[in-house]
């Protein structure tokens, strides 16, 4: 039981190019996140994935796109990567036997030059 | 005004000491309420679910108060290894999920 993966943990882009963020999760959750954390600051809902087929935007979600592949992932993409994308982006998927608690994935450290 | 406010601190306390942090919201559909906590920008983990009834765990208590829109945060006889960042995050009744800046704790010796 991995409980929510991410990949990669850092990546370094350059302004305009693209990637992706892969999240998985295997603990049969229904509810999937994207955060973004810059430095000082909390954790903002980028886009989120109430169950899968659907998806919403959150606080900050220009600049991103999301698909919810089926229940276990959900992947970010940025298509024109910019420095103010540089971040620490947190998946996390929601669940729980005792409480519907928010398991997060480690992170993934993205610097934009 | 932000969906979630904390105070962002930062608390310095001795050891042995008693904290409280607090976390307004503003949707009144919330229905949800955590604290988690996260060290070094790691990845958050939960400390407490939050109930109206309050939500005791040894050294920590939680409350929320619907009326006032409000949730708590007490921790009493403070140890060094609590010092880490407080984030309290609600959930609305379609599961968008808010997080508050964070509340940073130091405990000295």
């Amino acid at each position: 039981n991995a409980g929510v993966t991410q990949t990669p943990k850092f990546q370094v882009l350059k302004t305009g190019q693209s990637m992706t963020l892969q999240c998985a999760q295997d603990m049969n959750h229904n509810s999937m996140y994207w955060y973004r954390q810059d430095p000082g600051m909390g954790l903002r809902l980028i886009y989120y994935s109430a169950s899968e087929g659907t998806t919403d935007k959150g606080e900050v979600p220009n600049g991103y796109n999301v698909s919810r592949l089926n229940k276990r992932e959900f992947s970010l993409r940025l298509e024109s990567a910019a420095p103010s994308q540089t971040s620490v982006y947190f998946c996390a998927s929601l669940g729980g036997t005792r409480y519907n608690e928010q398991f997060f994935g480690p992170g993934t450290r993205l610097t934009v030059l | 005004r932000k969906e979630v406010e904390q105070d962002p601190g930062p608390f310095n306390v001795p050891e042995g000491a008693t904290v409280a942090f607090n976390c307004t919201y503003s949707n009144s559909a919330s229905q949800s309420f955590f604290w988690y906590r996260q060290d070094c920008r790691k990845e958050p983990k939960l400390l407490m679910s939050v109930y109206s009834s309050g939500n005791e765990d040894g050294r920590f208590t939680a409350q929320l108060n619907r009326a006032s829109q409000y949730i708590s945060l007490l921790i009493r006889d403070s140890k060094l290894s609590d010092s880490a960042t407080y984030l309290c995050v609600v959930i609305n009744n379609a599961g968008k999920s808010t997080f508050g800046d964070g509340t940073t704790l130091t405990v000295k010796p």
